[in-house]
């Protein structure tokens, strides 16, 4: 499978817990981006990573998030001592560096569902 | 701020029948619109995008989408259904080419 991948699909963790969720992109893709689609909502973008930069934040929470682009291996959200409101599928993106490719041409993947008990 | 509205949460057709979901926006400029489908056991995959230009714009799978700058709507629109268009499709509009603002989609069923 050449798409985007992310694991675990399904994660459950208790109030206090930390969370990590991975995504590998696509092969050649250098970007990636992690959206958060709270229940009932539509996806919400949280941030857009270059290998080893973080390119904009902007959407994501200012406590308890964070994400990473190691050089090597994938991308990292993580979410620290998670909370009921944490409960949310998130899902991650990737795009090719080379120019001409348009706006929204976003690769996603089957998403990671997070519960928080 | 931009955000976007899908009406219908849920429709369901018959195979060969048309097809139409709805898709509302709220955004202060000319918008990028997308349309995205998932279907079950995959990711989302783009459909088809509006940035300019002819406001029918023609995707993937015999969708088609039109923009109606009057109505804020990009509604999406395929003549006859197939079973396998039975997922989940979400409209998007977007100020950059990554942050995009989803609906929450609308669910679709394919009767026999």
């Amino acid at each position: 499978n050449a798409g985007v991948m992310q694991n675990p699909r399904h994660l459950v963790r208790r109030r206090g817990q930390e969370a990590r969720l991975r995504c590998s992109p696509m092969k050649g893709h250098s970007h990636v981006y992690w959206y958060r689609q709270l229940p009932e909502e539509g996806l919400k973008f949280m941030v857009y990573l270059q290998k080893e930069n973080i390119i904009d934040e902007s959407g994501m929470p200012k406590e308890r998030f964070s994400a990473e682009f190691p050089k090597e291996g994938p991308s990292i959200l993580r979410i620290q001592q998670v909370v009921r409101g944490d409960s949310a599928a998130y899902f991650c993106a990737s795009s090719p560096p080379a120019p001409g490719v348009g706006p929204g041409e976003l690769f996603f993947g089957e998403g990671s569902r997070l519960t928080v008990l | 701020a931009q955000s976007v509205t899908q009406p219908d949460i849920h429709i369901t057709v018959s195979e060969g029948a048309s097809l139409e979901l709805r898709c509302n926006y709220s955004y202060g400029a000319t918008p990028y619109l997308f349309w995205y489908v998932q279907s079950p056991g995959q990711g989302l995959q783009l459909l088809l995008k509006y940035f300019s230009g002819d406001t029918l714009v023609q995707g993937i799978k015999g969708f088609e989408a039109e923009f109606k700058r009057s109505q804020s709507s990009f509604n999406l629109r395929k003549p006859s259904v197939h079973w396998s268009d039975a997922a989940e499709y979400f409209c998007a509009v977007g100020a950059s080419d990554y942050k995009l603002s989803f609906g929450a989609g609308t669910t679709v069923t394919v009767r026999a």
